[in-house]
């Protein structure tokens, strides 16, 4: 089985809303990413974990925060966003960081109004 | 940083005629480099990876080359198929283990 899953598919919020993004995979992959896509643009790295351990964070502004619960599991919790934040957002995992094939879920579209 | 670049940006064929995408990136010190697809709206698909070691990758009517010295990889999709038509996506794993990703080739395949 080489799925990630990512849920929900949609996600309209208010500004003022607190909401969260899920991702698993069952691959025993130990490496997780988030990435921010926006439209007809290239998809931007956001976070690695790596061994369930936040390895990478690019920059991201606080209202993101992702969590690692377990290794099949990924979240990105989200608070007070920006209309501008709205994104396809895509969830990848590898066995590793490094030289792996990274395999991408289908994304959550979010619409901050 | 790592740069990449996909060349050309758009490309219309008839099909059955074979596809030729581009791409190149600015720092030879990568461990990999990954062909993706994606169609409107939805997730990437890795079609094809090549280890920094290996010159090409095949998968049926996909081949990749890679030339790791002067920065560039190509991507070849033969006898075309409207079901081809989506967005193409190079992206290359540099030593910070950060995949960086080019533009994207945009292809239609006219029936």
């Amino acid at each position: 089985d080489t799925e990630v899953t990512q849920t929900p598919k949609h996600l309209v919020m208010g500004m003022t809303n607190k909401k969260s993004l899920k991702c698993e995979q069952h691959m025993g992959h130990r490496a997780m990413y988030w990435y921010k896509q926006k439209a007809k643009k290239p998809p931007e790295l956001m976070f690695v974990y790596s061994y369930e351990k936040l390895s990478i964070n690019e920059s991201v502004p606080s209202r993101f925060s992702p969590e690692c619960p377990n290794s099949s599991l990924l979240n990105l919790h989200l608070h007070a966003l920006q209309p501008e934040d709205s994104a396809l957002y895509l969830c990848a995992s590898s066995p590793g960081t490094g030289s792996y094939e990274q395999y991408f879920g289908p994304g959550t579209r979010l619409t901050v109004t | 940083k790592q740069e990449v670049t996909q060349i050309p940006a758009a490309l219309s064929v008839p099909e059955g005629e074979n596809l030729v995408l581009n791409c190149s990136f600015t720092d030879s010190a990568i461990y990999n480099l990954q062909w993706f697809r994606q169609d409107p709206g939805k997730g990437l698909t890795s079609l094809l990876l090549i280890q920094s070691s290996q010159r090409e990758q095949t998968s049926g009517r996909l081949n990749a080359s890679l030339d790791k010295s002067s920065g560039r990889s190509t991507l070849y999709i033969a006898a075309s198929q409207p079901g081809d038509s989506a967005t193409y996506l190079c992206a290359v794993t540099s030593n910070d283990y950060k995949l960086s990703f080019g533009a994207g080739t945009t292809v239609t395949v006219r029936a």
